[in-house]
């Protein structure tokens, strides 16, 4: 079945520091790809997602792209701020939209000014 | 927009007895809702996909005796945990779908002594 793999947190960084979180995934055929963050005390919300083979995701100074071929899609921003510290969760969906999401573990993020 | 609400966000019961969970889409009308269950430092786990007006699609090893899952209209579905025993106790999110995507509520915190 599909699944999805996460690298496994906490993750502590200092702020303007580079950020990578990286997420495989096991699926059969194309899957959609997303990422979710979780700020304390809130809901998951979207934070960028990618339908297709090289696309790439962006949103709030974060960025994944769809790898097929490595069967990826890692998170990226190159500035962190204190104000992104949260949980982060990449999914996927084997349908189009978002129905039926198979998530990750997620992984804590922690900025430290 | 998009907003989705969970009550209560946190509940302790004695085992045996049973729990009501409300999920609210409060700005929009969520044909589709989704059930899910988080484990301490574990990823989120769909239970169930709940439509209106008719009854819910549990995922495979999710008791639908155990949760009750009611979508009676377009903006509340209610999960049940009946007969609740402590290891029902647990971090329990449901989510709406619109346009699709699903934007998640805060979560309940299901604690049963």
């Amino acid at each position: 079945g599909n699944s999805v793999t996460q690298m496994e947190g906490p993750v502590t960084l200092s702020e303007e520091a580079f950020l990578t979180i990286n997420c495989t995934y096991t699926a059969t055929g194309y899957p959609s790809l997303f990422w979710y963050v979780q700020y304390p005390g809130e809901g998951l919300q979207l934070l960028l997602k990618a339908t297709k083979a090289d696309d790439k995701g962006s949103n709030k100074g974060f960025e994944a792209t769809y790898r097929k071929e490595t069967t990826s899609f890692h998170l990226e921003k190159g500035s962190v701020q204190v104000s992104d510290s949260a949980v982060y969760f990449c999914a996927l969906s084997d349908r189009q939209g978002a129905q039926k999401l198979v998530f990750g573990q997620g992984t804590r993020l922690t900025i430290n000014p | 927009g998009a907003v989705v609400s969970q009550h209560p966000s946190w509940v302790i019961c004695k085992s045996g007895t049973s729990v009501k969970i409300e999920c609210r889409s409060l700005d929009f009308q969520a044909t589709t809702m989704f059930w899910y269950r988080q484990f301490p430092k574990q990823s989120l786990m769909l239970m169930a996909t709940s439509n209106e007006g008719s009854k819910a699609t549990y995922e495979q090893g999710v008791e639908k005796d155990k949760f009750l899952i009611n979508h009676a209209s377009l903006t509340l579905s209610t999960l049940t945990v009946t007969s609740a025993h402590p290891e029902d106790s647990s971090f329990y999110i449901c989510s709406g779908e619109l346009e699709d995507e699903q934007y998640f509520g805060p979560g309940t915190r299901l604690t049963v002594t």
